[in-house]
């Protein structure tokens, strides 16, 4: 059974500067994703990753995937207030478009 | 074009009553998915189609729950006898299902809100 988990689950930091979310996994995930969530909102897909070494960016945020490690980390350069959600990471342990396994999510408040 | 969507927004019921929520995905998406988040929680799978057929639905908690999706585009998730612990956020989410790998990115829906009293 396919376990995720998050780390740090809170975390506080100020603009401009630099953070990494953590993302560890238990078994073989074929693909790993990153969703944003807003209070009160869905989830907002931002990346999929899908083999070894993948890195993707897009703006502040870069995601990158680890397989031999079963490790994934979503890095935030110079934060800015909007990038203020909660950010799950989730895996899929069949192939295919199998359901996700989500962490629980690391909750993020960018502080002026 | 339009996304996923899902009715109600928001249902209030009372412990015991029989409920019935809404999911129309993505035009052209095959695989359409059922997930529950609790506050302060990640989505928890329950139950996955490909076309017309549960795929998988080993995430159903018990017998009260149980998913169709006759068509192969809206699927309904209906909660029998309801308990308090059902309250959450039902989401609903679609993908191409196929293709290349990158069709496996899930789209979520604006999810319902369910509420047991």
């Amino acid at each position: 059974e396919l376990k995720v988990e998050q780390n740090p689950l809170f975390l506080s930091m100020q603009e401009g500067k630099n953070y990494t979310i953590y993302c560890n996994y238990s078994t073989t995930s074929d693909r790993l994703y990153w969703y944003r969530q807003d209070p009160g909102k869905s989830l907002e897909s931002l990346f999929v990753l899908l083999s070894n070494g993948a890195v993707k960016q897009e703006g502040r945020l870069m995601a990158s995937l680890d397989t031999k490690a079963r490790l994934s980390t979503l890095h935030i350069t110079a934060a800015v207030h909007d990038l203020s959600a909660t950010y799950f990471c989730a895996g899929a342990s069949g192939g295919g478009a199998d359901g996700l396994t989500f962490g629980k999510g690391t909750h993020l408040i960018i502080q002026p | 074009g339009a996304g996923v969507s899902q009715t109600p927004s928001n249902k209030v019921t009372e412990k015991g009553k029989y409920v019935e929520l809404r999911c129309d995905p993505i035009s052209g998406h095959t695989a359409l998915y059922w997930y529950r988040q609790s506050l302060g929680q990640g989505p928890e799978f329950l139950i996955y189609f490909q076309g017309t057929g549960a795929a998988d639905d080993s995430g159903l908690p018990n017998d009260r729950f149980f998913a169709v999706r006759p068509e192969g585009s809206v699927s309904t998730l209906k909660i029998q006898r309801t308990e308090r612990g059902d309250s959450a956020v039902y989401l609903c989410a679609s993908s191409l299902g196929q293709g290349l790998a990158g069709g496996f990115e899930q789209f979520f829906g604006p999810g319902t809100r369910l509420t047991v009293l």
